[in-house]
């Protein structure tokens, strides 16, 4: 069965801290993964990776997809209240569908 | 922010009764997607299209019906609605090439009796 698993599950930090999430996932026929951050609303998408050791980066965020270890993560340095959130980890196992981890919820504190 | 739209945004309905929620999107993606997402679980597929008239089944499809007669609307039934189906409906949408990236409506909250 296609699993994907986030940790942690909630992380607290203060304004100006840099966090990492994870997110694992069991190999089966792996074609991408994704990130996305949702607040109050619709998740809304971040980025997308494909090939092992090749950051992606996009401001304060960036992410990293290990193929062999099958994880990535997702770094967020200098946090601001607004990074307060759920981020959302998928994988496309090789068909038109996403499975989606639990997610971890973020909360910065001022 | 891509052009997805769902209707309604709220609902409150009865047990047995039935529900159709609609997605309606402007950008001609080929793909549209129905989630619901509940604590504890995060977003589970229900079903999804690959094109007009052409749908299959998620992880969590009993009890739960779709259309698509037009490349721009999704429509989800729940034929006879029932408390576990309570929770937040998002529909998504991709492009034909680049179609992992999904992009999500503003979802739907139902909440059944």
């Amino acid at each position: 069965e296609d699993k994907v698993v986030q940790s942690p599950l909630s992380l607290v930090v203060h304004e100006g801290d840099t966090v990492t999430l994870n997110c694992s996932y069991e190999v089966t026929n792996f074609r991408s993964l994704l990130w996305y951050k949702q607040e109050k609303k619709a998740p809304t998408f971040l980025f997308m990776l494909t090939s092992s050791g090749i950051e992606k980066k996009s401001g304060r965020l960036s992410s990293i997809l290990d193929k062999k270890e099958l994880f990535s993560i997702l770094n967020i340095t200098a946090t601001q209240t607004g990074d307060s959130a759920v981020y959302l980890c998928a994988v496309n196992f090789g068909n038109e569908k996403l499975t989606f981890g639990t997610g971890t919820r973020l909360t910065i504190i001022p | 922010d891509a052009g997805i739209t769902q209707s309604p945004r709220h609902k409150v309905t009865e047990t047995g009764t039935p529900v159709t929620l609609r997605c309606h999107q402007t950008e001609n993606h080929r793909y549209m997607y129905w989630y619901r997402q509940d604590p504890g679980h995060g977003l589970r597929l229900i079903h999804y299209s690959y094109g007009v008239k052409d749908t299959d089944k998620g992880e969590v499809s009993d009890g739960y019906s779709v259309s698509r007669s037009k490349t721009e609307d999704f429509l989800l039934t729940l034929e006879s609605a029932t408390s576990s189906q309570t929770s937040v409906y998002f529909c998504a949408i991709s492009e034909y090439r680049g179609r992992e990236t999904q992009y999500f409506g503003p979802g739907t909250r139902l909440l059944v009796l």
